[in-house]
């Protein structure tokens, strides 16, 4: 049972273009989100988090949006660079508890 | 070096072999985990450490895997009796907290592919 779902195995956008990147849930406890991500041979680093309280948070050009009602999440990428071209993992888990569950990722593509 | 390191990069094993992996967390931090990543799938959670302790094993697919945690510093995940199933990436990360809210530190990864 796949409790984070990132339907979009892959995306390709242009540079200087918005990119969304999907996700969702179906477990309603989670109230923690992060979107970690990882380039070819190395480990996914961490990108943007948002907590169940928020709805949205921002960091430069990462936005994250968080529609609790629908369990979905999207992170959204403006303007994207040739070196946004990653895979991107979305992350969930539930406050006091230390298991992160992750979803399968999606491989954005940025064209110059 | 101050990130998450792991060793070996790549192992190549026969069937049946044992392959131990390593990690080695950033310094200071407490918690230690333990994901593997198989082709086309997302981060499965494996194991967690805080401190030297594992409370929650239950990620680990079968009784052929085993970590263990010394020092509050190295891990090493055991793997007995490989299967081919068992060829994935290996993935270590470490946090200065086991809860919520504490980012995540990833090494590189072990590649494992079991012939």
């Amino acid at each position: 049972d796949q409790q984070v779902k990132q339907n979009s195995p892959s995306l390709s956008v242009q540079e200087g273009r918005i990119s969304i990147l999907n996700c969702d849930y179906t477990n309603s406890m989670f109230d923690y989100f992060l979107w970690y991500k990882k380039y070819p041979a190395e480990g996914p680093t961490f990108l943007i988090s948002i907590s169940s309280i928020k709805d949205k948070n921002e960091d430069g050009r990462f936005t994250v949006f968080l529609n609790k009602s629908a369990k979905h999440l999207s992170l959204h990428i403006v303007p994207s660079q040739p070196g946004d071209s990653a895979v991107y993992f979305c992350a969930a888990s539930v406050t006091g508890t230390y298991k992160y569950i992750f979803g399968t990722g999606t491989r954005l593509k940025v064209l110059a | 070096g101050a990130g998450v390191s792991q060793s070996p990069s790549n192992k190549v094993t026969e069937k049946g072999k044992d392959v131990e992996l390593r990690c080695d967390p950033i310094s200071g931090h407490t918690a230690l985990y333990w994901y593997r990543q198989s082709l086309g799938q997302g981060l499965e959670f494996l194991i967690y450490f805080q401190g030297n302790s594992a409370p929650d094993k239950s990620g680990l697919p079968s009784d052929r895997f085993s970590a263990e945690r010394t020092g509050g510093s190295v891990s090493t995940l055991t793997i007995q009796r490989t299967q081919q199933e068992d060829s994935a990436v290996y993935l270590c990360a470490s946090s200065t907290g086991g809860s919520l809210g504490y980012e995540q530190y990833f090494g590189p990864g072990t590649r494992l592919t079991v012939t």
